[in-house]
């Protein structure tokens, strides 16, 4: 079990770009979850996979935020046109489902948008 | 709808002190109930669960007693360590799916 992993860790952009970002999830997990965390603040939920199939959508997932997890592995989690509002942590987190609810996180991307 | 409320913090506690962390709910269903720590710079890792009624989460010296009757879920510690410092979330899921998260508790044990 290698544990939630994402990539990059940090990243620095400027208003306006585009950005990606990528999370590995525990192999054995079908469900993938993504969450952002503002300073001072609990994470809150944007979006959740279960396999390949996006079930769910936050409405704090504006137009410019998309996901995918196009082969039920890995997903990626891309802002368009990005605003300094934007500037946050972002989380990816996986389970297994089923009767086993608990999620497991991975060490975030820091985003910060000058 | 679905809140998790929790103490404020900062909570500063000397070694070897008892620790209290007060979180309470509102669900609209039967939720699970989680603790999750995060350490600096790092994840939110998950430290106890409990999935039904009067069930008691522990691990690590820490735990918390799913309480239907108050809608608590109260995280406690006998005797804290200088590691034990990190910032404390309370979270439900009624679904299994979107977590709902209080807004943490910080948590610096001095020797």
């Amino acid at each position: 079990d290698t544990g939630v992993s994402q990539d990059p860790r940090h990243k620095i952009t400027k208003r306006g770009q585009n950005v990606t970002f990528r999370c590995d999830p525990i192999s054995e997990h079908n469900r993938l979850y993504w969450y952002r965390q503002t300073l001072g603040q609990g994470p809150e939920f944007l979006t959740y996979f279960q396999n390949e199939a996006q079930l769910e959508k936050s409405r704090l997932l504006s137009d410019r935020f998309s996901a995918e997890r196009p082969k039920g592995s890995f997903s990626t989690l891309e802002i368009q046109r990005t605003e300094q509002g934007d500037s946050a942590m972002y989380l990816c987190a996986s389970s297994l489902g089923g009767g086993r609810p608990e999620q497991y996180f991975g060490p975030g991307t820091r985003l910060t948008v000058t | 709808g679905n809140s998790v409320t929790q103490m404020e913090g900062p909570v500063t506690l000397s070694e070897e002190a008892f620790l209290t962390i007060n979180c309470t709910y509102t669900a609209t269903g039967y939720p699970s109930l989680f603790w999750y720590v995060q350490y600096p710079g790092e994840g939110l890792q998950l430290l106890l669960k409990a999935t039904k009624a009067d069930d008691k989460g522990s691990n690590k010296g820490f735990e918390a007693t799913y309480r239907k009757e108050t809608t608590s879920f109260h995280l406690e510690k006998g005797s804290v360590q200088v590691s034990d410092s990190a910032v404390y979330f309370c979270a439900l899921t009624t679904t299994g799916n979107q977590f709902y998260f209080g807004t943490g508790t910080s948590l610096t044990v001095i020797p």
